[in-house]
């Protein structure tokens, strides 16, 4: 069983269209990430969540709206897509950084490649 | 805030040979996690190895190992028999360790250094 998947895996679409991705974790985390993937290969961190709850907001456009429907589930939300939004989306997921058994991990998904053409 | 910071973007090795990546950090904080994170051309992010700052004992992980040096915020890979199947994007990463912490349990990467095996 995948312990983070993201669908899609790919995804090529027009400028200014909407788009989402979603991502599921059977690891029984309490928290959840979006990570963007630049094509130089930075990873800078877009979003989290704990327990549905809103955690890190880290400027990114308004565009972009991630949704939490439980703690197993974040989906991201993209609007208007541009073309510098071209990247790959990563979602992972780990411990309660509140709980002692927290080993600080993240568990990655398979990352999730959009193209905006 | 913390940065961190991969001073090779690319290295190379001979199979069977050992590499040292390195990584350093900047951070004001005592207490963290250190991780390097291997992505290979499947793009999966695969944690290869993880240290945490209050061990002074370096951590091992098979052929992987690390030199921790907290006082010059430095924590190199060493990656020893290299094997066709190393070859990836190695990424260094901190994250704090504060407890209890809310919203700062993200992890910052590093540029990441580009590994190729030679055969």
């Amino acid at each position: 069983d995948t312990a983070v998947s993201q669908t899609p895996k790919y995804l090529v679409t027009q400028m200014g269209n909407d788009k989402s991705i979603k991502c599921e974790q059977n690891l029984g985390h309490d928290t959840m990430y979006w990570y963007k993937q630049d094509s130089k290969k930075f990873l800078k961190i877009m979003f989290s969540y704990n327990n549905k709850e809103l955690i890190i907001n880290e400027t990114v456009p308004n565009r972009f709206s991630p949704k939490s429907p439980d703690k197993a589930h974040l989906n991201l939300h993209i609007n208007s897509l541009e073309l510098g939004d071209s990247a790959v989306y990563f979602c992972a997921s780990s411990q309660d950084p509140r709980s002692f058994a927290n080993t600080g991990e993240l568990f990655f998904g398979e990352g999730s490649r959009l193209t905006v053409l | 805030a913390q940065t961190v910071t991969q001073s090779q973007p690319e290295m190379s090795v001979q199979e069977a040979e050992t590499v040292t990546l390195s990584c350093t950090y900047d951070t004001s904080e005592s207490d963290y996690y250190l991780f390097w994170y291997k992505q290979p051309p499947s793009r999966q992010m695969i944690l290869v190895i993880r240290q945490e700052a209050y061990k002074q004992q370096n951590a091992t992980e098979n052929r992987f190992s690390v030199n921790f040096q907290k006082a010059a915020k430095s924590f190199s890979l060493k990656i020893s028999d290299s094997q066709l199947g190393d070859a990836a994007m190695y990424f260094c990463a901190y994250r704090s360790g504060l407890y209890p912490n809310f919203g700062n349990e993200k992890l910052t990467f590093g540029t990441g250094t580009r590994l190729t095996i030679i055969p």
